[in-house]
């Protein structure tokens, strides 16, 4: 089992719509967690941290929940530059610093 | 923000050659860097931790006589593609970490990234 996993995608949407994506992680020492996009063929850019409080930044929000070890992003009212690779981060300080990134979800947002 | 380059954005190489890949941090110093490899339509995969000053710790299953790291300053980290084939074509990703005392130590900054073809 991956130490990190996520939805397999791909999201087909049109624009407007409200898209949901899960993510879920198995070590409980995970400390930090992230949300990050990638565009095709392009580095990974960080879209968001993720709190326990819950974080909202503009049409995006993210949720953590550490007892369920489950983290989420939830982006409203979709445009089509949301289009992209959405990668679920996690982050621990465990022997050394050390990030695992997730498989990734695609999401298509059409006109 | 905290800007991160990599040099050269594209290789092409005949297998057998070696390719150097450098990371810089420029507005930061990072006593760590890390160093990703990304095949087509997955995600990325830690190849080493770059520690500026000590020997790389490299993940299960990357040959370290293979893949070169040095990190001689708290700006550069170097990845060397030793006698490259076709199969170590990938996209090579750095990345670094902020060890000033800012608010975002947890936040990794990328690099844009290197393609790698190796024919």
């Amino acid at each position: 089992r991956k130490e990190v996993e996520q939805d397999p995608g791909p999201f087909n949407v049109p624009e407007g719509a409200t898209v949901a994506f899960n993510c879920t992680y198995s070590n409980s020492a995970s400390q930090s967690f992230f949300w990050y996009r990638q565009d095709c063929r392009k580095e990974p850019k960080l879209l968001m941290s993720v709190y326990s409080s819950g974080n909202e930044d503009g049409r995006f929000t993210a949720q953590l929940n550490r007892a369920s070890q489950y983290i989420s992003l939830l982006i409203r009212d979709s445009k089509l530059s949301d289009s992209a690779t959405y990668l679920c981060v996690v982050a621990r300080n465990t022997g050394g610093f050390k990030t695992i990134f997730g498989a990734g979800t695609r999401l298509f947002v059409k006109a | 923000g905290a800007v991160v380059s990599q040099h050269p954005s594209r290789v092409i190489c005949k297998s057998g050659t070696s390719v150097k890949i450098e990371c810089r941090s420029l507005d930061f110093q990072a006593t760590t860097m890390f160093w990703y490899r990304q095949f087509p339509k997955q995600s990325l995969m830690l190849m080493a931790t770059s520690n500026e000053g000590s020997k790389a710790t490299y993940e299960q299953g990357v040959e370290k006589d293979k893949f070169l790291i040095n990190h001689a300053s708290l700006t550069l980290s170097t990845l060397t593609v030793t006698s490259a084939h076709p199969e170590d074509s990938s996209f090579y990703i750095c990345s670094a970490r902020d060890s000033g005392p800012s608010f975002n130590r947890e936040t990794q900054y990328f690099g844009p990234g290197t393609r790698l073809l190796v024919l």
